[in-house]
């Protein structure tokens, strides 16, 4: 099946350091990824969609000034969470679909866990 | 903004016995996706039931939907130790192809 990485899978900041998560589609295009966000012992939340060639669309409450994102190809997405703070810290996980029409299945990154000290 | 709600939060259950889990949500959708995620780790796509279905099996797995009452249940046969994870429920919605997950159920299955 279809594949999605994430790099880092794990890093470890200051506050007030900048922090750019890659979400890479390896077998597919994808004109639209996903950014979700896990607190500890809750849901995954979608922070926005990315959208190759256009702005990011975020979801209410996400600041898109804070949470860069950039989807520079039809294989890569970055979110930047700038300057950083222990409220940050969190798993983030990017999804992709597959552009065939009609497809339903989403494919999942392994997920970031990103902790600000 | 999460849309599902599912109970309980929080079941423990002896190997062997069934785990029942279900979902609500509430608007319509295209398809409901079963998700599992073992501690600190990522999602793993569990299976999927589009609107126009309403029972769908894969191996120890069957999934129910009702769309009339906007919920649907997960049941895991002869649980294992291993099955041990959070569960979630994921739907998608016309015109929204991000998906919305539920608050997801923590399974414990005691060797």
């Amino acid at each position: 099946g279809a594949v999605v990485s994430q790099h880092p899978s794990r890093v470890i900041c200051k506050s007030g350091t900048s922090v750019k998560i890659e979400c890479r589609s390896l077998d597919f295009q994808a004109t639209t990824m996903f950014w979700y966000r896990q607190f500890p012992k809750q849901s995954l939340m979608l922070m926005a969609t990315s959208n190759e060639g256009s702005k990011a669309t975020y979801e209410q409450g996400v600041e898109k000034d804070k949470f860069l994102i950039n989807h520079a190809s039809l294989t890569l997405s970055t979110l930047t969470v700038t300057s950083a703070h222990p409220e940050d810290s969190s798993f983030y996980i990017c999804s992709a679909r597959p552009p065939r029409e009609g497809g339903d299945t989403q494919y999942f990154g392994p997920g970031t866990r990103l902790t600000v000290l | 903004s999460q849309q599902g709600e599912e109970d309980p939060q929080a079941l423990s259950i002896q190997e062997g016995e069934n785990a029942t889990m279900n979902c609500s949500y509430k608007t319509s959708i295209n398809n409901l996706q079963w998700y599992r995620q073992n501690s600190g780790r990522g999602l793993v796509h569990l299976i999927l039931i589009r609107s126009n279905e309403r029972e769908k099996h894969s191996g120890r797995l069957r999934v129910t939907l009702d769309t009339s009452k906007k919920s649907s249940s997960l049941l895991i046969t002869a649980s294992r130790a291993a099955d041990t994870a959070s569960y979630f429920c994921a739907t998608d919605r016309a015109g929204r192809r991000a998906l919305t997950f539920g608050s997801g159920t923590r399974l414990q299955v005691q060797p």
